[in-house]
């Protein structure tokens, strides 16, 4: 069975806190998508990596191919941060549609 | 400014009642997708499409429908086959297949039916 597997589920922090939440997947990808969801439901792709490591701002995700999991950190967190993060991974097929991660609540304290 | 609209943010309907919902693109993107989200549990997948006037089944297209008559808008409709259909909805494009395309998402449509 094709599967993603995001933690913690929920996720509080104090602001300032370094942040990371985790993604495995179960099939061999050609690249992993981390989202951000906001409050009002609206989502914002954040990274699509294959391999290594990207760096938006405060953003961070990294990706272990051969362990087929992937990371992304927060440094600095800010109640701002605060959102559902959600990884997806393309489930194969020449379509490469994606399958998604039930997602991480985080929510940074002032 | 260029994105994805979807229309309306909330919609309110009776049971057995058909709804559909919009959505619009001008990012020139030749793939479309709807998601249905539900809460605890992650996107999944309806109808897409990768080019104008075809598309295919996702993960959970019974009850729904789609066309794609122009390459700016993918329109759901929620037959009264489905279910249980009050849940958000989101739309969204990207240039090509997700194994290498980044996708874009629209601002979603919550639906719940009476």
């Amino acid at each position: 069975k094709n599967e993603v597997e995001q933690s913690p589920q929920n996720l509080t922090a104090q602001e300032g806190e370094f942040i990371t939440i985790n993604c495995s997947y179960s099939v061999g990808i050609s690249a992993l998508h981390w989202l951000q969801q906001h409050p009002g439901g609206g989502i914002v792709s954040l990274f699509m990596l294959s391999s290594g490591k990207k760096k938006h701002g405060r953003l961070i995700a990294t990706i272990n191919i051969q362990e087929k999991h992937s990371s992304l950190h927060i440094t600095a967190s800010h109640p701002r941060d605060s959102a559902v993060y959600i990884c997806a991974a393309p489930y194969g097929g020449s379509q490469g549609n994606l399958i998604f991660g039930k997602g991480t609540k985080l929510s940074v304290k002032p | 400014d260029g994105g994805i609209t979807q229309s309306p943010k909330y919609l309110f309907r009776k049971e057995g009642q058909n709804v559909t919902l919009s959505c619009e693109q001008n990012l020139n993107h030749d793939a479309m997708y709807w998601y249905r989200q539900d809460p605890g549990q992650g996107l999944r997948l309806i109808y897409y499409s990768q080019i104008v006037n075809d598309f295919q089944k996702g993960d959970i297209a019974e009850g729904y429908s789609v066309s794609r008559e122009k390459k700016e808008s993918f329109p759901l409709t929620v037959t009264s086959a489905q279910k249980n259909p009050t849940a958000f909805y989101l739309c969204a494009s990207s240039m090509g297949v997700p194994s290498y395309n980044e996708q874009f998402f629209g601002p979603g449509t919550r639906l719940t039916v009476l």
